[in-house]
């Protein structure tokens, strides 16, 4: 099964709060992330967390980080249209160069 | 900085067939990464490197080929297409592998017929 997993869809009203969730099996992660793809586009950074940090704030993105519970969640607040995309979770690891990404969530922002 | 740059955007094959996919990068990145991307799925490492002359296998590798001859260019190749080598590709690169995170190309999209 995936080492990282997300549900796969969230509809939201737009100027409402989006969470979106991952969790994932591998403790020994370094870093997790945020990234952002929208239609026909390479996949963009968002944000981004240390794993010994619990929380970062970055403008509308609240990131949390529950290391007991290998979860993590972004929220977006006051979703817009222009939030319409997939999201993926990732994590990397210090030991391997490698990157572990969810299979992502496609968020639809309704007027 | 152009960052990181694949072509082609669109490639047609058919079974059998080969090609190389192209990636650059201007950031001086050790690491260089081919991830495909099916439909409804997420990112699948293919083959990574951390550094000219140094390539390994990911999730995915067979199928394909890699070299690493630059900092700057690491291609990846198909010898015989097949249907389940469609896909879309990205390249990606990274300055160190926990310390910052990958910058993308646009993705090439890739049909095998």
């Amino acid at each position: 099964g995936e080492d990282v997993e997300q549900s796969l869809f969230l509809s939201v009203r737009e100027g409402d709060s989006s969470v979106i969730n991952c969790t994932y099996t591998d403790s020994s992660s370094t870093y997790l992330y945020w990234y952002k793809q929208e239609p026909g586009a390479g996949l963009q950074l968002l944000t981004y967390i240390f794993s010994n940090m619990d929380m970062k704030q970055d403008q509308r993105l609240t990131v949390l980080l529950n290391k007991k519970d290998k979860h993590l969640s972004l929220r977006i607040a006051d979703t817009q249209t222009g939030d319409s995309a997939i999201y993926f979770c990732a994590e990397s690891f210090e030991s391997w160069g490698k990157f572990q990404f969810g299979a992502g969530t496609q968020v639809v922002v309704t007027p | 900085n152009a960052g990181v740059t694949q072509t082609p955007k669109f490639r047609i094959l058919k079974i059998g067939q080969s090609m190389t996919l192209q990636c650059t990068q201007d950031m001086n990145h050790n690491y260089m990464y081919w991830y495909r991307q099916d439909p409804g799925m997420g990112l699948k490492l293919i083959y990574y490197s951390v550094g000219a002359g140094i390539t390994d296998k990911g999730e995915v590798p067979n199928g394909y080929n890699v070299s690493r001859s630059t900092t700057e260019d690491f291609p990846l190749r198909l010898e015989l297409a097949a249907p389940s080598q469609t896909s879309v590709y990205f390249c990606a690169s990274s300055p160190a592998p926990d310390r910052d995170t990958q910058y993308f190309g646009p993705g090439t999209r890739l049909t095998v017929l």
